[in-house]
């Protein structure tokens, strides 16, 4: 069973960086089917996708957030990370990977992690 | 970027009952829509996908339908375990995913 956890600090400052990582077990992140996404939530609101990437190198941002986001694949970790800079109070949330499968033209978010809140806080 | 939009924000319903849940897309989409469900603290779960395709272990009493830019979920007898938000997404722009803004199904 394929399964994602989220790591990373709880607590980051007002104009820092926000890095997490993505562990990924019972499967390999190297397979030409998956994308590797993050998705966030802040407290009590919705979900905002932040972007997805391949372990070709391609990948894809929001681009309200393009500017400031970094992802990337560890291959030999079996881990995707997400990088963050200057980040504000808006940036509080739940932060979320997930899996994004493809059946046939289709795509879907089909594992998720359990998520990890990160909390801006000077 | 593709706008979704769902109704209604909230609603409240009976066991037993038969609910709907709209979302609609700001532009064409063909079928590339999916639905989750997310129970408070807990990740989303995928329920359907390219717009009325059970995913595997689902329960049948969950459906959805519509092509272009109205879709629907429709849950056929409400359970008391069917609480919870429940989001739509397009997955029709590989390089812009968005979600609805959710709908909350709370049992009477």
């Amino acid at each position: 069973q394929l399964q994602l956890q989220e790591s990373g600090p709880g607590l980051v400052k007002p104009s820092e960086t926000l890095s997490l990582t993505c562990a990924v077990s019972g499967g390999t992140i190297d397979s030409t089917t998956y994308y590797w996404d993050w998705i966030r939530q802040p407290p009590g609101k919705g979900l905002e996708w932040i972007g997805g990437t391949y372990y070709g190198g391609t990948t894809y941002y929001n681009p309200s957030l393009k500017s400031r986001v970094t992802m990337s694949v560890d291959t030999a970790n079996n881990q995707i990370s997400l990088k963050l800079s200057s980040v504000t109070a808006a940036d509080t949330a739940v932060y979320y990977c997930a899996r994004k499968s493809y059946i046939d033209s289709w795509s879907l978010f089909d594992y998720w992690g359990q998520g990890t809140l990160v909390t801006v806080f000077s | 970027d593709i706008q979704m939009t769902q109704s209604p924000s909230s609603l409240s319903a009976s066991v037993g009952d038969r609910v709907t849940i709209t979302c609609r897309a700001s532009q064409m989409i063909s079928d590339s829509l999916n639905w989750y469900q997310q129970k408070p603290g807990k990740a989303p779960e995928v329920l359907i996908y390219a717009a009325s395709s059970l995913q595997s272990g689902v329960p049948s009493r969950f459906s959805g339908s519509g092509s272009g830019t109205d879709f629907t979920l429709t849950i056929s007898s409400l359970q008391p375990e069917d609480f919870g938000t429940y989001y739509c997404q397009q997955s029709f722009s590989i390089s812009y995913v968005t979600f609805g803004q959710g709908t909350k199904v709370e049992i009477k």
